[in-house]
């Protein structure tokens, strides 16, 4: 199976400042990458796929890099609502996985 | 709209079925996932359907335990769940995918859920 690593586990920041979030595939998935938000008592939101491609009605201060193993998920200014547990999943391979999930708060 | 039903408690060894409507799009052209959220845990993929129904895929924890299945004339997906284990334990989120086919397994929206409880 393809293990996610993200990292950091968490992190603590404040409103306005840039984020830089990180996940590692233990081989390569291509641009088979999937962001998600989990907000508490949520479903998911898909905020990337195919690597940096926003889904819809996701704003602009989402993006996304990389390909092969390396991928960065970059809020450019941190709003009060992005404070949540953000998810990196693959889906190059089967089984699918996901990472262990970064919680921003 | 995707609206999961079917949780509930089911003791160690027994079976449950869980079905998800979807509305709002054309079910019959878009493969279809189930995941699942144990209480205070990250995200699990369980499974996954194509488009046609034709080709099936399977999580190893669930592997020989679970079927997925789909009627595309009533716009629903479906997951069997048999054997049941308290680690089976979680919310789980049907959701529809990107696409079909390779490259396009990827969930881009999601029910709100059912728990479904193991325990005795």
């Amino acid at each position: 199976d393809i293990v996610m690593t993200q990292s950091p586990g968490a992190l603590s920041v404040s409103p306005g400042e840039r984020v830089t979030l990180s996940c590692r595939a233990s081989r390569r998935v291509s641009s088979d990458l999937a962001w998600y938000q989990q907000r508490p008592g949520r479903a998911p939101r898909l905020l990337i796929y195919g690597a940096s491609t926003r889904a819809t009605g996701v704003p602009a201060r989402f993006s996304g890099s990389g390909s092969g193993t390396e991928f960065t998920l970059t809020i450019s200014s941190l709003q009060s609502e992005d404070f949540a547990v953000y998810y990196c999943h693959q889906y190059y391979d089967w089984p699918l996985t996901f990472g262990q999930g970064t919680k921003v708060e | 709209q995707l609206l999961e039903s079917g949780g509930g408690l089911v003791q160690p060894g027994g079976s449950l079925r869980l079905s998800c409507a979807a509305s709002g799009f054309t079910f019959s052209n878009y493969a279809m996932t189930w995941l699942r959220q144990a209480p205070g845990k990250g995200l699990e993929w369980v499974s996954a359907i194509s488009a046609g129904g034709g080709e099936s895929f399977y999580a190893g924890s669930v592997k020989g335990r679970f079927t997925i299945s789909r009627d595309n004339s009533k716009n629903t997906l479906y997951v069997q769940m048999n054997s049941l284990r308290p680690e089976d334990t979680a919310v789980y989120y049907c959701a529809k995918n990107c696409g079909d086919g390779p490259g396009n397994y990827c969930p881009d929206h999601w029910g709100q859920g059912t728990l479904v409880t193991v325990s005795s």
